[in-house]
């Protein structure tokens, strides 16, 4: 089953207003990936962080690594209606080289 | 970017029959392959990891003997769904890496069974 647990599952928000998701794993990960799937599309790669803290910035969306590599999140500024889709995380354990999905989360944007 | 082609896009074929997917990296060797099963509205499941000339390593759950993956070549790995039922149709993405853990994607099969 997955260890990597992501929140919420959805959410639901006014355009304008600001959007994260949340990821926790249960064991330490070597670095910890972000996709985006728009609806009826396929996962794209957004960004990749390896260094404990990490801080990395792609306009208005910011993803954190935590200090003990154990979590991790994204956050959108202001969404937009481009911001559409769900937002997976997948983390790397070097220890059996196996890759960690999250649920994901689905950005709503009520009309 | 580099580009992971999938071929069908949309199958349907009989129960009992089988169906052969193809992931195909175009302009890059794949050291690694992947394999998704994916239901409406849900995660990607992660179904096998396949290494170029080496036998597909499957995740729990997964049968081996009736989800066939051949990674022949750094290019091209391919999921064979054998004796096909209604409930193994999903949608199917296969992912691609060349190493630096960044997977590419395909577009995804649509498999129907009736």
């Amino acid at each position: 089953g997955q260890q990597v647990m992501q929140i919420p599952q959805y959410q639901h928000v006014q355009e304008g207003e600001d959007f994260t998701t949340y990821c926790n794993s249960s064991t330490t990960l070597s670095n910890i990936q972000w996709y985006k799937q728009r609806p009826g599309g396929h996962p794209v790669f957004l960004i990749q962080l390896v260094k404990s803290g990490e801080v990395k910035k792609q306009k208005r969306l910011t993803f954190q690594f935590g200090e003990a590599k154990k979590n991790s999140s994204l956050h959108i500024t202001a969404t937009q209606t481009t911001d559409v889709g769900t937002y997976f995380c997948a983390g790397w354990r070097d220890s059996n080289y196996q890759l960690i999905w999250g649920a994901g989360t689905k950005l709503i944007i009520k009309p | 970017g580099a580009v992971v082609s999938q071929h069908p896009s949309r199958v349907i074929c009989k129960s009992g029959t089988s169906v052969k997917i193809e992931c195909r990296s175009l302009d890059f060797q794949a050291t690694t392959m992947f394999w998704y099963r994916q239901f409406p509205k849900q995660s990607l499941m992660l179904m096998a990891t396949s290494n170029e000339g080496s036998k597909a390593t499957y995740e729990q759950g997964v049968e081996k003997d009736k989800f066939l993956i051949n990674h022949a070549s750094l290019t091209l790995s391919t999921l064979t769904v054998t004796s096909a039922h209604p409930e193994d149709s999903s949608f199917y993405i296969c992912s691609a890496t060349q190493g630096t853990y960044e997977q590419y994607f395909g577009p995804g099969t649509r498999l129907t069974v009736t």
